[in-house]
């Protein structure tokens, strides 16, 4: 099993563009999650997804879009890139509560 | 929403050295893990410990859920434990809800 996935690693936008992180999970995962870490602080919820079809807003998911078509994959899309978007953002998935992450996709937004 | 803090912030230790972290937490939880993330951003599952105790090699961890704390001992430290350590906890109202605490900074000196 590859486990969590992300792409791309890197990727620097300017502001306004638009571009999808990439999550895909290979372990029949039910529940999928998106995370963002800033400086000198824990992670945050973006948004969740308890199986496909099905997401929810979590704690900060302003400039944030999240689709799940298929259990393997949670696509998040960003519409218009704005400098405070600037993070690190890592995908989630577990089968229960016991939840496993992806490697990160380290954004920056100028 | 639920609250997780974390001491010390900061730690600095001797190879060789035992140390203790502490995650308080404000409510009930259903979950709770010990993460550590290594100096390469990536986040590495310790334990999955909503009560109780378990042991795995120098770590172990301790979750006293009626007092809403938990604790994790790191014995004879070694420079690969740098890092930061994670504690995440889940209300259990949906998997894949994890809120974070700030962390702590262990760093291991030769």
């Amino acid at each position: 099993n590859a486990g969590v996935t992300q792409t791309p690693k890197f990727q620097v936008l300017k502001t306004g563009q638009s571009m999808t992180l990439q999550c895909a999970q290979d372990m029949n995962h039910e529940y999928m999650s998106w995370y963002r870490q800033d400086p000198g602080m824990g992670l945050r919820l973006i948004h969740y997804s308890v199986g496909a079809g099905i997401t929810d807003q979590g704690e900060v998911p302003n400039g944030y879009n999240v689709s799940r078509s298929t259990t393997e994959d949670f696509p998040l899309r960003l519409l218009s890139a704005a400098p405070s978007q600037t993070s690190v953002y890592f995908c989630a998935s577990g089968r229960s509560y016991e939840q496993y992450f992806g490697p990160g996709t380290r954004l920056t937004v100028t | 929403g639920i609250q997780v803090e974390q001491s010390p912030p900061d730690l600095i230790l001797q190879e060789g050295a035992n140390s203790t972290l502490r995650c308080n937490f404000s409510d009930s939880v259903n979950n709770l893990q010990w993460f550590h993330q290594n100096p390469w951003g990536q986040l590495i599952n310790l334990f999955y410990i909503p009560s109780g105790t378990k042991q795995n090699g120098r770590l172990s961890a301790t979750t006293v859920a009626t007092e809403r704390y938990s604790l994790l001992y790191i014995s004879s430290s070694q420079t690969t434990d740098s890092g930061v350590y994670f504690c995440a906890v889940d209300l259990g109202t949906s998997y894949g809800k994890l809120t974070f605490g700030q962390g702590t900074i262990l760093t291991v000196h030769p």
